[in-house]
């Protein structure tokens, strides 16, 4: 079946640094994609939606200079957390829309980020 | 805008019976969809269930069924003869069919004893 894959699963970095996520659709083609973050016993928290070609769109209070989403081809979206912070620190996870699949949704496994 | 509220933040069940987790949701849409996924400790987001608000039959799948009451905006899950593995925190997400993301609820934390 369908397979939204996220990489890395678990990141470590340093203050001040920038790290990158990979979201990608793996057996089909998705226009959207969609980026969470959940902290521990909450509920997914929407970030933004990413659109093939386009900018993304953000929620509000998500700061777009911080956390910058590229959605460069129809299988890849990227969230990079630029200057990471400890607050930073969260579980990241992606999900992408499969309009040939009755507009089925599907998420990846997350990715766990630590700042330090 | 769509909201989804889940009212219960813990619901505890043993073996092999039933609970019912409760889930309201609001929004301006004619045509929208709803859902329940489940999230095991693994953090991987489960599909357990999908409705589609046009469709007045509640969805079924094996031991899960959901009360969809759209009138009320109430879309519940039942689980029936509850298994060890169905511990779980258990979201309510609803979207629109001109895909927008899915908007979740708090969640409930489902726990299952022998």
């Amino acid at each position: 079946g369908a397979v939204v894959s996220q990489h890395p699963s678990w990141v470590i970095c340093k203050s001040g640094t920038s790290v990158k996520i990979e979201c990608r659709s793996l057996d089909f083609q998705a226009t959207t994609m969609f980026w969470y973050r959940q902290f521990p016993k909450q509920s997914l928290m929407l970030m933004a939606t990413s659109n093939e070609g386009s900018k993304a769109t953000y929620e509000q209070g998500v700061e777009k200079d911080k956390f910058l989403i590229n959605h460069a081809s129809l299988t890849l979206s990227t969230l990079t957390v630029t200057s990471a912070h400890p607050e930073d620190s969260s579980f990241y996870i992606c999900s992408a829309r499969n309009l040939g699949s009755g507009n089925t949704i599907y998420f990846g496994e997350g990715s766990w980020l630590t700042v330090v | 805008a769509q909201t989804v509220t889940q009212s219960q933040p813990e619901m505890s069940v043993q073996e092999a019976e039933t609970v019912t987790l409760s889930c309201t949701y609001d929004t301006s849409e004619s045509d929208y969809y709803l859902f329940w996924y489940k999230q095991p400790p693994s953090r991987q987001m489960i599909l357990v269930i999908r409705q589609e608000a046009y469709k007045q039959q509640n969805a079924t799948e094996n031991r899960f069924s959901v009360n969809f009451q759209k009138a009320a905006k109430s879309f519940s899950l039942k689980i029936s003869d509850s298994q060890l593995g169905d511990a779980a925190m258990y979201f309510c997400a609803s979207t629109n069919q001109a895909g927008t993301a899915l908007i979740f609820g708090k969640g409930t934390t489902l726990s299952v004893s022998s």
